[in-house]
């Protein structure tokens, strides 16, 4: 069935340093990818998505491009704050986010000043 | 964004008791809602979506008559975990959809931590 790898946290990095946090997936077909992020004691909020190959989703400075043919949405960010410290999930969805979706295990995020 | 608040957020019972959930959408209408369980440290797992006025589908695995989930409006809809067991115990989430513009994506609640004695 389909499926979404992200890797492991938690990942911890000075202000202002660069941020990667690798996803793939496994699924049939051509389906959404999205990133969710979770702020201490708030709900997930859509942070970003793609639809189709190539395209690339970005939002509050981070980035994420739909690779097909490596099955990839790394999320990235050239200057992270402190105030981006959260967790952040890779998801996707056969047709739109108001569907089924499938997270990732999600990986928290923590930025020293 | 829309918002979509859950009630309580945080709730102890003893075993063998019933414990219900209430999600609401506080702006939009939801045609779909859906829940979903958090265990620690891992992803969030669906368990079922909800249509208004229809049965819930629930996930592979998941006891529908454990879990039960009415969506009788537009706005709400609650998750009632029956004879709650210690590991019942756990993070569960709702989300809530509309169908039309800003509103066709899912809008996430902020949770409810059930602690089962």
């Amino acid at each position: 069935g389909d499926s979404v790898t992200q890797m492991e946290g938690p990942v911890t990095l000075s202000e202002e340093a660069f941020l990667t946090i690798n996803c793939t997936y496994t699924a049939t077909g051509y389906p959404s990818l999205f990133w969710y992020v979770q702020y201490p004691g708030e709900g997930l909020q859509l942070l970003l998505k793609a639809t189709k190959a190539d395209d690339k989703g970005s939002n509050k400075g981070f980035e994420a491009t739909y690779r097909k043919e490596t099955t990839s949405f790394h999320l990235e960010k050239g200057s992270v704050q402190v105030s981006d410290s959260a967790v952040y999930f890779c998801a996707l969805s056969r047709y739109s986010s108001a569907s089924k979706i499938i997270f990732g295990s999600g990986t928290r995020l923590s930025i020293r000043p | 964004g829309a918002v979509v608040s859950q009630h309580p957020s945080r709730v102890i019972c003893k075993s063998g008791t019933s414990v219900k959930i209430e999600c609401r959408s506080l702006d939009f209408q939801a045609t779909t809602m859906f829940w979903y369980r958090q265990f620690p440290k891992k992803s969030l797992m669906l368990m079922a979506t909800s249509n208004e006025g229809s049965k819930a589908t629930y996930e592979q695995g998941v006891e529908k008559d454990k879990f039960l989930i009415n969506h009788a409006s537009l706005t709400l809809s609650t998750l009632t975990v029956t004879s709650a067991h210690p590991e019942d115990s756990s993070f569960y989430i709702c989300s809530a959809a509309g169908t039309s513009g800003n509103y066709n994506e899912q809008f996430f609640g902020p949770g409810t931590r059930l602690t089962v004695l």
